[in-house]
């Protein structure tokens, strides 16, 4: 049973327009949510994060929101950037363990310049 | 320069044979963790360590094992009980409770 989905392996965007990823969740005891990026032969780094308690956080070119109701969340990348190409995982923590995570499957983001 | 090293880059057995994924760290964290990756699937946690001489089961623990004797290092062993071992293994280390994981570039183990 995923816990957590990313419901589209891929998505191509065009460079300087909008990319939104998205992801759903089944549980509602997660309250931390992450945002990792994963170039090929590489470990995730971390991008973003957000808490239950908050529906939007924002760092630069990155948004995240959360729709606690709908049970999903976002990742908003505006300008989108070549250099944004990469595999995006949404991920979810409910232990209290910032650690132990619930990733989705990823989606592979393609940003043509 | 801080981070999490994992050695070798990739790794190639013979079914049957026990092979250990090294992991070191030099951020001082105090939790460490194995994750696994495979094709069109999301990272899934194997098994977990808070502190020295301690560590937890993650998701998918059958047939494998992990030591944390030294803070720095978390090796982990994929015995021939793994009966899906071809993956890429992905070592992390988190700070303060709260603070994101940060991961090391990973070992592709192939068993053929």
């Amino acid at each position: 049973d995923q816990q957590v989905k990313q419901n589209s392996p891929s998505l191509s965007v065009q460079e300087g327009r909008i990319s939104i990823l998205n992801c759903d969740y089944t549980n509602s005891m997660f309250d931390y949510f992450l945002w990792y990026k994963k170039y090929p032969a590489e470990g995730p780094t971390f991008l973003i994060s957000i808490s239950s308690i908050k529906d939007k956080n924002e760092d630069g070119r990155f948004t995240v929101f959360l729709n606690k109701s709908a049970k999903h969340l976002s990742l908003h990348i505006v300008p989108s950037q070549p250099g944004d190409s990469a595999v995006y995982f949404c991920a979810a923590s409910g232990s209290g363990n910032t650690g132990k995570l619930i990733f989705g499957q990823g989606t592979t983001l393609q940003v043509k310049p | 320069d801080g981070g999490i090293t994992q050695s070798p880059k990739y790794l190639f057995r013979k079914e049957g044979q026990n092979v250990t994924l090294s992991c070191e760290q030099n951020l001082n964290h105090d939790a460490m963790y194995w994750y696994r990756q495979d094709p069109g699937q999301g990272l899934r946690l194997i098994y977990y360590s808070q502190i020295v001489n301690d560590f937890q089961k993650g998701d998918i623990a059958e047939g494998y094992s992990v030591s944390r004797e030294k803070k720095e290092s978390f090796p982990l062993t994929v015995t021939s009980a793994q009966k899906n071992p071809t993956a890429f293994y992905l070592c992390a280390s988190s700070g303060v409770q709260g603070s994101p994981l940060h991961f090391g570039n990973g070992t592709r183990l192939t068993v053929t």
